[in-house]
């Protein structure tokens, strides 16, 4: 079974500066993908960035890289030059690439909060 | 592109009332469409995998005949709540897989607001 640890169920930053979400998952898979989803007071969920498992590269996505660390089956979303707008709550997901229906499996989530 | 639309956005009903929820993939075709609940600052939950042409795959503890659910084409996945009651009460959110993209990739409906009186 697959399951997705985020352990910060909350997070404050001021705007302009560095924050890092942290998720450990669990999976005996080796070949899978991982998400950071991005749902704000609108409640509209919004992809953040993606990480393909094979991929040994950090993704990075203007001011959202990602710090992926298989082995330990850590990955972790780094949002830079913080702004008001990135506050939202952001979920860590998990599918594995096999998957015939693509089940996604989400962590309990992590509300950011950006202040001025 | 990759748009997911649900309908409607909110809904208020009486108690032993039934309500249809919508959700079409507007510009892509979707053999796989999910359907989500979420509680208020809690994760989604999935509570259905439904497929087009077949019947609806149902997690653990989700009472099918409760929350019926017809995937009839490949851009519309209905969800009807049966007999609501208030503790259905919940915010509702589908997701469509595009299978011709890569990542195995899911994309959201903007979720239904369902409030049972």
């Amino acid at each position: 079974a697959q399951t997705v640890t985020q352990s910060q169920p909350e997070m404050s930053v001021q705007e302009a500066e560095t924050v890092t979400l942290s998720c450990t998952y669990d999976t005996s898979e080796n070949n899978y993908y991982l998400f950071w989803y991005k749902q704000p007071p609108s409640r509209q969920m919004i992809l953040v960035i993606r990480q393909e498992a094979y991929k040994q590269q950090n993704a990075t996505e203007n001011r959202f890289s990602v710090n992926f660390q298989k082995a330990a089956k850590s990955f972790s979303l780094k949002i830079s030059d913080s702004q008001l707008g990135d506050t939202a709550m952001y979920f860590c997901a998990f599918v594995d690439r096999g998957s015939t229906l693509g089940r996604l499996y989400f962590g309990r989530g992590t509300q950011l909060t950006v202040w001025p | 592109g990759a748009v997911v639309s649900q309908h409607p956005s909110w809904v208020i009903c009486k108690s032993g009332t039934s309500v249809k929820i919508e959700c079409r993939s507007l510009d892509f075709q979707a053999t796989t469409m999910f359907w989500y609940r979420q509680f208020p600052k809690q994760s989604l939950m999935l509570m259905a995998t439904s497929n087009e042409g077949s019947k609806a795959t149902y997690e653990q503890g989700v009472e099918k005949d409760k929350f019926l659910i017809n995937h009839a084409s490949l851009t519309l996945s209905t969800l009807t709540v049966t007999s609501a009651h208030p503790e259905d009460s919940s915010f509702y959110i589908c997701s469509a897989r595009d299978q011709e993209r890569a990542y195995n990739e899911q994309f959201f409906g903007p979720g239904t607001r369902l409030t049972v009186l």
